[in-house]
């Protein structure tokens, strides 16, 4: 029961594209599309953002966007907002029929 | 909508028990599964246990596993978390989070969180 990998921190300017790694095994993210990802506001619960790996949830800005190669999982924030800016996690659901989350990443509005 | 409130959480002191409770609404809560997650202070996310819809099936992140039960009232639309033995490192808020789909596979609805210390 492993944690996804998550790169600690991601940056960029308004307006920019930034892109968040998410690395599993064949265990979990390889086999399975039951990939999420969660937007966290300091202090708040988590919002998903990413559900099925590429489905966004009603309500949800489609500058946000998920794709799957292999074993990693890859969520991308198009045109970068100051609301943007909060902590990210990936899931994934696993061979073991249990649910894994990533260490999370900060991403800093420039 | 949904809505999953969360009651419980405190301050226990280690090896002592407690249970979290997280009342559901806006869904019919008896066809879909049912998680906790939590997250230490500064720290990332963790899951730490499932239930399926009709409560045949459980299971638990190897931590907490022998020390832990989810259990759920399908009548009641309730889910519950009873925590015995605990230690210093289940410290954290704790989350009741509904399934995105009636399957466990994703969390998609998330509770207000619940403050468990676990402290002498």
């Amino acid at each position: 029961q492993s944690a996804l990998t998550q790169p600690a921190s991601v940056s960029g300017s308004p307006g920019q594209s930034i892109t968040i790694s998410c690395t599993g095994t064949s265990s979990d993210l390889g086999t399975y599309t039951y990939v999420s990802w969660y937007q966290q506001h300091p202090g708040k619960a988590p919002k998903l953002m990413i559900h099925d790996v590429s489905q966004r949830p009603s309500g949800v800005s489609d500058r946000f966007s998920g794709s799957k190669s292999g074993n990693t999982a890859s969520l991308t924030i198009s045109g970068l907002q100051a609301e943007d800016e909060a902590d990210y996690y990936c899931s994934s659901y696993t061979r073991t029929d249990t649910l894994v989350f990533g260490g999370g990443t900060k991403v800093t509005v420039l | 909508q949904v809505q999953v409130v969360q009651s419980g959480g405190g301050v226990v002191q280690p090896g002592r028990s407690l249970r979290l409770s997280c009342e559901a609404s806006g869904f019919t809560f008896r066809s879909y599964g049912m998680h906790w997650v939590r997250q230490a202070p500064g720290k990332g996310l963790e899951w730490v246990a499932l239930i399926s819809h009709d409560g045949n099936t459980e299971n638990y992140v190897d931590s907490v596993k022998g020390r832990f039960t989810i259990s759920r009232d399908n009548s009641g639309n309730t889910l519950y978390l009873q925590m015995n033995s605990l230690r210093p490192e289940d410290t954290a808020v704790y989350y009741c989070a509904r399934s995105l789909h009636p399957y466990f596979d994703q969390v998609g609805y998330w509770g207000q969180g619940a403050l468990v210390t676990v402290s002498s």
